[in-house]
Formats: C-alpha cells, sequence, structure tokens
C-alpha cells in the first residue's frame, strides 16, 4: 500500500515536444505529491508539488495533473529541451507533524530529449 | 543559503568493514532524513529524525545500520559491518519542519558507497 509506480521507465523525445510522466499510488492517506529531478552524480532537487485539493499545477514548463479517484498523477514537460534530460522521480507523503513524513519514491523516468 | 552538505562524496570498503557517513543539513531545519538509492532505483527513507529524535526508523536494517542526530544538527549514519548489497548511495535530507507547508525536502549530493 507503501508503493508508488512510475512509468515509463525510459522516455526520449524530441526537441520541443512534450514529455508525459505517470505516476499511480494505493495509499489514500498521501497528501503531497511532489517530482524531483536528478542529474547524475547530483542529489534529487525538488521541481514541483502538488496537493490533492487542486487538480492541476503549473509552473512555467512544467504542469502536475492530479486525478484524486484514480489516485493518480502526471508530469508535463512543456517545449521540452535537451538541458530536461535527467532522471524524474515522483513521490508521495502522508504529512503529520507527530509522526514520520517519508516521501515513497517512483522508479524513476530516464528522460532523453534529443536536440 | 547554503545547501545540504554531505561527506565524504565517495567510500570503497571491503565487505564487513565499518563506514561512516556525516551530513550537515541547512540551517535552521529541524527534520533530517537518510535515504538509500540503489543503483536504477529510487531513494528509499532509511531514518527520520526531528530535531535530535528519531521518528521514523521502520526500515532501517538496525542490525548493521545506526544513526544519530547530536544536538539536533548533524547527523552521522554508519553501517557495521558492509555487506555487499549495501552499495547504493545514500542521500541526507533536511526540511524546516514534518508537515506542510514546511515539508520541502532539500537533498545534498550523497555520498556513493561501493561495497567489494
Amino acid at each position: 500500500q507503501q508503493q508508488v509506480k512510475q512509468s515509463p521507465q525510459s522516455l526520449i523525445v524530441q526537441k520541443g515536444g512534450i514529455s508525459i510522466i505517470n505516476c499511480a499510488y494505493e495509499n489514500t492517506a498521501f497528501d503531497y505529491f511532489p517530482w524531483y529531478q536528478q542529474f547524475p552524480g547530483k542529489g534529487p532537487a525538488l521541481l514541483i508539488a502538488i496537493r490533492p485539493d487542486v487538480s492541476e499545477k503549473k509552473e512555467g514548463r512544467f504542469t502536475i495533473s492530479f486525478n484524486k479517484s484514480a489516485k493518480q498523477f502526471s508530469l508535463h514537460i512543456m517545449d521540452s529541451q535537451p538541458g530536461d534530460s535527467a532522471t524524474y522521480f515522483c513521490a508521495a507523503s502522508a504529512t503529520a507533524w507527530t509522526s514520520g513524513s517519508r516521501l515513497t519514491f517512483g522508479e524513476g523516468t530516464q528522460l532523453t530529449v534529443n536536440p | 543559503e547554503a545547501g545540504v552538505a554531505q561527506s565524504p562524496r565517495y567510500k570503497i570498503i571491503e565487505k564487513r568493514q565499518s563506514v561512516a557517513f556525516w551530513c550537515n543539513p541547512i540551517s535552521g531545519h529541524a527534520t533530517l532524513y537518510w535515504y538509500q538509492q540503489i543503483l536504477g532505483q529510487g531513494p528509499k527513507l532509511l531514518i527520520q529524525f526531528q530535531n535530535n529524535g528519531v521518528v521514523d526508523d521502520s526500515q532501517l536494517p538496525k542490525d548493521r545500520f545506526s544513526a544519530e542526530r547530536l544536538k539536533g544538527v548533524d547527523s552521522t549514519l554508519k553501517i557495521q559491518p558492509a555487506k555487499l548489497e549495501d552499495s547504493a548511495v545514500y542521500l541526507c535530507a533536511s526540511s524546516k519542519g514534518p508537515a506542510f507547508p514546511y515539508n520541502e525536502q532539500f537533498f545534498g549530493p550523497g555520498t556513493r558507497l561501493t561495497v567489494l
């Protein structure tokens, strides 16, 4: 019930195209859904995050779409650029002040944007 | 502001040896996390501290792994004795607090451990 399933495992898009990565979760207690970007040799960096009270959040070229009833959320990268080539992780957590708030990560998507 | 600092960046040891990793979180961040990231997988939480107290160590292999956060600032993660399957990147992260809106986790660069 703690799993977050991510797809696809790898994705190749052309410069200027749209990259779409999908995640699904089972634990209905999850209430915070961030996406992280990780470059080789670096730690993950927060890209964008959403809470279940909204269905979509946009920041620049990055958009999260959230479907609470289906327990799914996705990341859309518009106008993909070669500099976006990285590994993307979705994650989820059940935040609380008095107990652990671990992030449960998906398996990652290796995105390659060809020039 | 300075990010999360970790050292060493790389470590190679023989199996059954011991190793320790150090983390200095972002100043003022009360919550500190240690994650294990095996190659090709997402990070998995090992232990979470709130100030200097442990709030979640349910996924920490306690027979060989230990961690402490003295004075609620720096933290050390130790493995003793190491096994081949411990080869991974060990990531430290910190956040202002455990719950929204303070729960954004900032990650350090990690320590890449190779056990031979």
